[in-house]
């Protein structure tokens, strides 16, 4: 069964500091990717990033880093020199050969304090 | 930048009436779908639609549900008969492209549905 995991409900740090969100996925197809999506208090759902299973790089957009690795089953998701502007409820999600939909994890509500 | 909207952003109505909830996908997207969010938890697939048919759907999509692209600009979700539990925030979300690739899918605002 396809299943990703964020096992941090909730986190909340002091502005400036760096955080990182975990996300743990299940799949047993070999290829599949792999989205981060930020739900501000707004509501909308926001595009971060996409990754495909067979590019293991990490990328870096500014103060945002991810990191993918297959061997753990994990892309997390960094934030430096965190802003209030952060604060935000984060889903990662996972989409698998044969199908559109994105399955998405529990999210986790981040709250950068100032 | 284009965007997918959603309208209404908040609908109102009583158990048992029908709602038709209305997105406009980016324009030159060819996948559109439908998510809903019950408040407070995560984001739950619905249905997907390509070239004018359903590709995939949940268990969640069950006869009450019903999408159509009436035109070549909007993508609506009707909700036959609402019940309680139908209440959530709905996103519709449009893709380039699909089959392999798996591009990345961009969410309209949401429409929160509250049925009384």
């Amino acid at each position: 069964a396809q299943k990703v995991t964020q096992a941090q409900t909730e986190i909340s740090v002091v502005e400036k500091e760096d955080v990182t969100l975990d996300c743990v996925y299940e799949t047993r197809d070999t290829t599949y990717y792999l989205f981060w999506y930020k739900q501000p208090p707004s509501g909308e759902l926001v595009f971060l990033i996409r990754r495909n299973s067979f590019d293991e790089q990490n990328e870096i957009s500014g103060r945002y880093s991810w990191n993918f690795q297959k061997s753990t089953s994990s892309f997390n998701f960094t934030i430096t020199a965190s802003q209030v502007v952060d604060s935000a409820v984060y889903f990662c999600a996972l989409s698998f050969q044969g199908a559109q939909k994105l399955v998405f994890g529990q999210g986790t509500r981040l709250t950068i304090n100032p | 930048e284009p965007e997918v909207t959603q309208t209404p952003s908040h609908q109102v109505t009583q158990m048992g009436q029908e709602v038709i909830l209305r997105c406009v996908p980016i324009s030159n997207h060819l996948y559109f779908y439908w998510y809903r969010q019950i408040l407070g938890q995560k984001v739950e697939f619905l249905v997907s639609f390509y070239n004018n048919e359903i590709s995939e759907k949940s268990e969640i999509f069950d006869d009450q549900f019903s999408v159509e692209r009436p035109d070549g600009s909007n993508f609506t979700l009707k909700i036959r008969s609402t019940k309680l539990e139908d209440s959530a925030m709905y996103f519709c979300a449009s893709s380039r492209l699909g089959g392999a690739l798996h591009y990345e899918q961009y969410f309209g605002p949401g429409t929160r549905l509250t049925v009384t």
